[in-house]
């Protein structure tokens, strides 16, 4: 059975920074490309980023609201996926999901971890 | 970046009734193009991938058509288990992912 776990939520204050992180299980971790989404409450699914599997070459793309501050990083190793935010700002408070698709129907969600940005 | 057109915004129907939602995308997309529902407090589910094919154990009133630039996403006839949220996601390896702005559907 696919499990992603998302852990490390919390409140920070604007201008400050939280590493997110997702125990992944039931896949091959290693060959995933893996992806973060997030909701702002009350609002639409947003597409964070996405890290390619190292066969793939392992790049790292981003959504132009998150680029240069987001980083997402996976040790293959302990089938984790994280995502370190810096200069967090008020807009950036959502419920953050990780998410591994593939090709066809596969397709799995974690059950979310919520960030607030509040002074 | 694509952008993905989703109406409309909020619907609201009766029970039985066909209700269908449509997405446009801003440039080609083939036919990738997903299809989920999110009831609140709950991950998106995936109904639909590439644009019309039903993910096994989804219910058959549901369905989607389209390729290129215009998809749509249909309820034959709702139940009251189907009250959500609905949105579009195109997705192509090359590009970044954009959802639709979503669809909340509600019972009339």
């Amino acid at each position: 059975e696919v499990q992603l776990v998302e852990s490390g939520g919390g409140l920070v204050k604007p201008g400050g920074s939280l590493r997110l992180s997702c125990a992944a299980s039931g896949f091959t971790f290693s060959n995933a490309w893996m992806s973060w989404v997030r909701q702002a409450p009350g609002k639409g699914l947003e597409w964070v980023g996405r890290i390619k599997s190292k066969t793939d070459g392992g790049a790292t793309d981003y959504a132009a609201p998150v680029k240069g501050r987001f980083t997402i990083s996976r040790d293959d190793s302990k089938t984790t996926l994280s995502l370190q935010m810096n200069s967090l700002k008020t807009e950036d408070t959502a419920v953050y999901y990780c998410r591994v698709a593939a090709a066809g129907s596969i397709d799995y969600w974690g059950q979310g971890t919520l960030v607030t940005v509040s002074s | 970046d694509i952008q993905m057109t989703q109406s409309p915004s909020s619907l609201s129907a009766s029970v039985g009734d066909r209700v269908t939602i449509t997405c446009q995308a801003s440039q080609d997309i083939s036919i990738f193009l997903n299809w989920f529902q999110q009831k609140p407090g709950k991950a998106p589910k995936l109904l639909i991938y590439d644009a019309s094919n039903l993910k096994t154990g989804v219910p058959s009133r549901f369905s989607g058509s389209g390729s290129g630039t215009d998809f749509t996403f249909s309820i034959s006839s709702l139940q009251p288990e189907d009250i959500a949220t609905y949105y579009c996601q195109q997705y192509d390896n090359l590009l970044l992912i954009t959802f639709g702005q979503g669809t909340r559907l509600e019972i009339k």
